[in-house]
């Protein structure tokens, strides 16, 4: 049961132009959601989060966008750059999955092309 | 401050093997937790710690163990080693008692292979 979907598994941007990475999630109850960061030979390292009761989070070139009804987030990263190619993660805690459990997406390989 | 520290960073096992993970979490967190990282699953909950006792679990087999000690440093065990348990092992810790999201920081990692 994958509460928490990432449906693609890689993506490929132009330097300069903004990134688009999609997050899905079945359980109504999540309180929160985070967006992880991940370079080859790291732990990942968070990025952003929101509340479930707000639908926007802005933190320099990184937003992430929540939809309840449709039980969907998207994080937008404007402008990209090279550094910013890695594997992000989306994950979700809270509400019924207990104390410091986070339910993390598969992941999306992010490719900054020159 | 120091982060999160794994121990080992990469090792090599055989098939019935056990082998034991180490994580020493950020000075002051007291909730260690415990993922596999396997390609194509993202990480997936093993178990959380928090005050030496195990507070939540994920669904892996009962192969799969852990503890905390009282200075918060965590292990997590392993018995009767399978392939399929060659993944990268990631320990993060928190804070708990601050509001709002529960962000974990983690350590680097011990990438486990089974042969």
């Amino acid at each position: 049961d994958q509460q928490v979907k990432q449906n693609s598994p890689s993506l490929s941007v132009q330097e300069g132009r903004i990134s688009i990475l999609n997050c899905d999630y079945t359980n109504s109850m999540f309180d929160y959601f985070l967006w992880y960061k991940k370079y080859p030979a790291e732990g990942p390292t968070f990025l952003i989060s929101i509340s479930s009761i707000k639908d926007k989070n802005e933190d320099g070139r990184f937003t992430v966008f929540l939809n309840k009804s449709a039980k969907h987030l998207s994080l937008h990263i404007v402008p990209s750059q090279p550094g910013d190619s890695a594997v992000y993660f989306c994950a979700a805690g809270g509400g019924t999955q207990g104390a410091q459990k986070l339910v993390f997406g598969q992941g999306t390989r992010l490719t900054i092309n020159p | 401050k120091a982060g999160v520290t794994q121990t080992p960073r990469y090792l090599i096992k055989t098939r019935g093997q056990q082998v034991t993970l180490s994580c020493s979490p950020i000075s002051g967190h007291r909730s260690v937790s415990w993922y596999q990282q396997t390609p194509g699953q993202g990480l997936q909950f093993l178990f959380e710690y928090f005050s030496e006792t195990q507070r939540n679990k994920g669904n892996f087999p009962g192969r799969f163990s852990g503890r905390q000690f009282s200075n918060s440093r965590s292990e997590m065990n392993v018995s009767t080693l399978e392939l399929g348990d060659s993944a990268l092992y990631l320990c993060a810790s928190s804070r708990p008692g601050d509001s709002g999201a529960n962000v974990l920081t983690f350590g680097a990692g011990s990438r486990l292979t089974v042969l």
